[in-house]
C-alpha cells in the first residue's frame, strides 16, 4: 500500500479535461515538493512536473499541477490519445526519511 | 546528452546477492543526487534508495533497509546498489534515476535509465 494515494484509473473523451489526485500527509506532500511522472507502456517514467507546479522543459501548457495542504493534483486538458499512460506523483517523506510514490493512475482516453 | 546505463540484473535465488551498476555520462555526476527506483511486474513505482552527490548521505526505503546498500564512485561516474538477502518480493525492474543538485529530500527525477531486471526465485 502506497504512502501517497492516487485513484487507480481515470478516463475522459478526447479533447476533454481530467484531473488526477494525490493524497498524502503533513510528513510528505504538505511539507515537501511534489513531482509528477508519465509512464507509457514499456518505457521509463518521464518527468512532467517538479516543485509542485513547474512544468519540465517541453511539457505543453495543457498539463498543469497544483498543491494544497496534504494533496496535489495533476490536470490535463485537451486530452489526446497519446496521453494514455500511467501517471505517478512523488515526493519525500520526512518521517520515513525516504522518497515515496503514489500507486499510479491509469489514464484512458475514450 | 545525459545517459544512464544500468547493468548487473539477473536471476538469483532467494537469500542471494546481486550488485547493480549504473554508468552515467553527459553531466557532472558528482554534483547530482542519484537514486534507485524499482517497478515490480505490472505494479507501480517504488523508491528504493537515494544518495547525495558526495556520497555522504544515504537513504533507504523501509522494505530494503539493512539488506541493500547504495554507493557511488564519482571518479568512475558510476552508481551502485548492493543487494543482499534477496527475497521474491524484490523481483522488479530497477531504474537508476538522476535527481537534482542538492539534498536527496526534495529531489525530482529528470533522467532515468532503461532499467535492469532482477528476478529472485524461491
Amino acid at each position: 500500500q502506497s504512502v501517497l494515494t492516487q485513484p487507480p484509473s481515470v478516463s475522459a473523451a478526447p479533447g476533454q479535461k481530467v484531473t488526477i489526485s494525490c493524497s498524502g500527509s503533513s510528513s510528505n506532500i504538505e511539507n515537501n515538493y511534489v513531482s509528477w511522472y508519465q509512464q507509457l507502456p514499456g518505457t521509463a517514467p518521464k518527468l512532467l512536473i517538479y516543485d509542485n507546479s513547474k512544468r519540465h522543459s517541453g511539457i505543453p501548457d495543457r498539463i498543469s499541477a497544483s498543491k494544497s495542504g496534504t494533496s496535489a493534483t495533476l490536470g490535463i486538458t485537451g486530452l489526446q490519445t497519446g496521453d494514455e499512460a500511467d501517471y505517478y506523483c512523488g515526493t519525500w517523506d520526512s518521517s520515513l526519511s525516504a522518497g515515496v510514490f503514489g500507486g499510479g493512475t491509469k489514464l484512458t482516453v475514450l | 546528452e545525459v545517459q544512464l546505463l544500468e547493468s548487473g540484473g539477473g536471476l538469483v535465488q532467494s537469500g542471494g546477492s546481486l550488485r547493480l551498476s549504473c554508468a552515467a555520462s553527459g553531466f557532472t555526476f558528482s554534483t547530482f543526487v542519484m537514486s534507485w527506483v524499482r517497478q515490480a511486474p505490472g505494479k507501480g513505482l517504488e523508491w528504493v534508495s537515494g544518495i547525495s552527490g558526495s556520497g555522504d548521505s544515504t537513504y533507504y526505503a523501509a522494505s530494503v533497509k539493512g539488506r541493500f546498500t547504495i554507493s557511488r564512485d564519482n571518479s568512475k561516474d558510476t552508481l551502485y546498489l548492493q543487494m543482499d538477502s534477496l527475497r521474491a518480493e524484490d523481483t522488479a525492474l530497477y531504474y537508476c534515476a538522476k535527481g537534482r543538485v542538492g539534498a536527496v529530500a526534495g529531489t525530482f527525477y529528470l533522467h532515468w535509465g532503461q532499467g535492469t531486471l532482477v528476478t529472485v526465485t524461491s
